[in-house]
């Protein structure tokens, strides 16, 4: 079965301090992996995205790693500021044979506050 | 160069109504999807349609809900005879192609029923 599992399931940590989401999967066949940010009452917005040859990727102060052996990635956020509270969702992509359904699977989502 | 809009951002129903959500995707992408996020739970998949059609329809509930996509206008995500479980945000999201890049999210709409 498809799944995706975020750790932890949320987080309290003070600004200026780093953290690292993780997230593991059983989708397959992969074909690439996402994070999004989703602030409160919004819509999730893409933040990485990388597909299998890719180990790792940033955006700003989001790093992203992938390793497809153990189907595990990460994010990291560097400096965290109170703007990073959010819930950071992890979404895998299996590969669509003839009939491509565009379906994600969507992990529950990590939820972290930063306080000041 | 909007993203997806999505209409009304909150909508009251009272149980046994319809409830009509709109999504208008990113200008040129002709693929859409729905999703229901309950509180406190993550994001799952409803519908994916593809101008006037409906391409994967395995997350949606199999009674008072329906989806269509016609050639001219918005997505249209319709509940009939609301009940309070029915209670939840529903995202749309747009894409070019199925599944690739360029994955847009809308803002939600918020359904509460009464």
């Amino acid at each position: 079965k498809n799944q995706v599992e975020q750790s932890p399931q949320s987080l309290i940590i003070l600004e200026g301090k780093n953290c690292t989401l993780q997230c593991n999967y059983t989708v397959s066949p992969f074909s690439n992996l996402r994070w999004y940010k989703q602030d409160t009452g919004r819509g999730p917005v893409s933040l990485t995205i990388m597909t299998f040859s890719e180990n790792t990727k940033s955006n700003g102060r989001y790093t992203a790693t992938l390793d497809a052996d153990t189907k595990q990635s990460s994010l990291h956020i560097t400096a965290s500021q109170l703007s990073d509270s959010a819930s950071y969702i992890c979404v895998v992509s299996a590969k669509g044979g003839s009939g491509n359904t565009g379906k994600l699977i969507f992990g529950q989502g990590t939820t972290l506050q930063v306080k000041p | 160069n909007a993203g997806v809009m999505q209409n009304p951002r909150h909508l009251v129903r009272r149980r046994g109504q319809e409830a009509r959500l709109r999504c208008s995707p990113v200008k040129g992408h002709s693929h859409v999807y729905w999703y229901r996020q309950l509180p406190e739970e993550g994001l799952k998949f409803m519908v994916y349609l593809q101008k006037e059609n409906i391409i994967d329809e395995s997350g949606m509930p199999k009674e008072r809900f329906s989806a269509e996509f016609p050639k001219e206008g918005p997505s249209i995500l319709r509940i009939q005879q609301v009940v309070r479980g029915d209670s939840a945000a529903y995202f749309c999201a747009s894409s070019p192609a199925g599944q690739g890049y360029g994955y847009t999210f809308g803002s939600g709409t918020r359904l509460t029923v009464v």
